[in-house]
């Protein structure tokens, strides 16, 4: 079965400081990728995702994720933060379950982001 | 206004009870989802449907039930066989289920108990 991993649980910037969330999963095949981000008292929200083409991907609020399919990677990037973007980030790959005939969407474990102003 | 509202908000359960939690959607999807979310685990899958009157198990369905009567209504029964029922459950949908749709999540309940 798939995994993800998110090596960061918690990470502290201050304001104008630049992000780096690391992703890697498990699942050798082809895989369909997502970032989604939980806003303090929101819901959960798609940030951006990858499919296919262009591995540098753009999402919402200027973040951007890059897949390198040789490292089973899809770390989320900005370049400069804001205190706005204080909440928690989850990794997702949805790939085939084991038995092959559904696909399943695999949380990371999260990582939560706090930005000091 | 189109999207997922989960009640109650909050939900207290006592030792040996079953409690439902409510999913309803107006998006017109045929695919739902039910999660679990607890601290520093993530979302873990505990049951997904993809269409009426069919439903299939997640990673951690054991003292959870499910049925999908409506295609806009999802309902989500722990019962007291579940032994850690404290955390916070999100419900979601997409489309169809296929793999490249993004999924919708409400707002959540979280489920303490007494």
């Amino acid at each position: 079965a798939q995994s993800v991993s998110q090596h960061n649980h918690h990470v502290i910037l201050s304001e104008a400081a630049s992000l780096e969330l690391g992703c890697n999963y498990s699942y050798g095949g082809t895989v369909n990728l997502f970032w989604y981000v939980q806003y303090p008292g929101q819901h959960l929200q798609l940030l951006l995702k990858y499919f296919s083409g262009d591995p540098l991907v753009k999402g919402i609020k200027g973040f951007e994720a890059e897949f390198i399919k040789s490292k089973f990677s899809f770390n989320l990037r900005k370049p400069s933060v804001q205190w706005s973007d204080t909440a928690e980030y989850f990794c997702a790959v949805n790939a085939p379950n084991s038995g092959g005939s559904n696909y399943k969407l695999t949380f990371g474990k999260g990582t939560l982001l706090t930005v000091n102003p | 206004d189109g999207g997922i509202t989960q009640s109650p908000k909050y939900l207290f359960r006592k030792e040996g009870q079953n409690v439902t939690l409510s999913c309803e959607q107006n998006l017109n999807h045929d695919a739902m989802y039910w999660y679990r979310q607890d601290p520093g685990q993530g979302l873990r899958l505990i049951y997904y449907s993809q269409i009426v009157n069919d439903f299939q198990k997640g990673d951690i369905a054991e003292g959870y039930s499910v049925s999908r009567e409506k295609k806009e209504s999802f309902p989500l029964t722990v019962t007291s066989a579940q032994k850690n029922p404290t955390a916070f459950y999100l419900c979601a949908s997409s489309i169809s289920g296929r793999a490249r749709e993004t999924q919708y999540f409400g707002p959540g309940t979280r489920l303490l108990v007494l």
